[in-house]
């Protein structure tokens, strides 16, 4: 299995709704990732995981959380996000050179 | 930070035509990663370089690393509508992708 998934693939929240994105892969991968990308930009960098542990947080807003609960799923808990958050939202995993993405949440905050 | 520059932001051709994108930096890279990324789809990887002067080829498509490693590039020849989409060119440090601005190619009707 070389596939990585996620759900849901759309999302539509208010500014005081709380939910989550889940991210799944099976191929053993040690590094997982979160990305967010806006249109017509290359995906940002928010959080990486490795052995489970977070290892790199790039100064996100704490109203984004993540958390690993195991090798093989990560999730992303969204609370009071705010109408500039709405992007894409990407998973990926590596196991040291390239990194596998799944399809993406496209999530609208209104 | 080393930074990654990648143009042009568009190019246009029509099918059957030729297409490259060029990714460069002021640093020496010690990789570069290239992806596709297809309307509405999600980052997909095609290859990643390593050596000083490295050509490799899959089918229609030509990746080059510099001789300084400074620079890189994508050629496509004969572009095909499955084509279509944004190449981003991404340098691999630490596990973190340090990525170009992406080079979207379009097919003209």
């Amino acid at each position: 299995d070389t596939e990585v998934t996620q759900t849901p693939k759309h999302l539509v929240m208010g500014m005081t709704n709380k939910k989550s994105l889940k991210c799944e892969q099976h191929m053993g991968h040690r590094a997982m990732y979160w990305y967010k990308q806006k249109a017509k930009k290359p995906p940002e960098l928010m959080f990486v995981y490795s052995y489970e542990k977070l290892s790199i947080n790039e100064s996100v807003p704490s109203r984004f959380s993540p958390e690993c609960p195991n090798s093989s799923l990560l999730n992303l808990h969204l609370h009071a996000l705010q109408p500039e958050d709405s992007a894409l939202y990407l998973c990926a995993s590596s196991q040291g050179r390239e990194q596998f993405f799944g399809p993406g949440t496209r999530l609208t905050v209104l | 930070g080393q930074q990654v520059m990648q143009i042009p932001q568009y190019q246009h051709v029509q099918e059957g035509e030729d297409f490259t994108t060029y990714c460069n930096s002021s640093t020496t890279l010690s990789n570069i990663q290239w992806y596709k990324q297809r309307p509405g789809g999600h980052p997909v990887f095609l290859i990643q370089l390593v050596k000083s002067g490295e050509v490799k080829k899959q089918k229609r498509l030509t990746f080059q690393f510099g001789e300084a490693k400074k620079n890189s590039s994508l050629h496509i020849t004969a572009t095909q509508t499955t084509d279509v989409g944004t190449y981003f060119c991404a340098l691999d440090s630490n596990y973190q992708l340090i990525w170009g601005a992406g080079t979207k190619l379009i097919i003209k009707p």
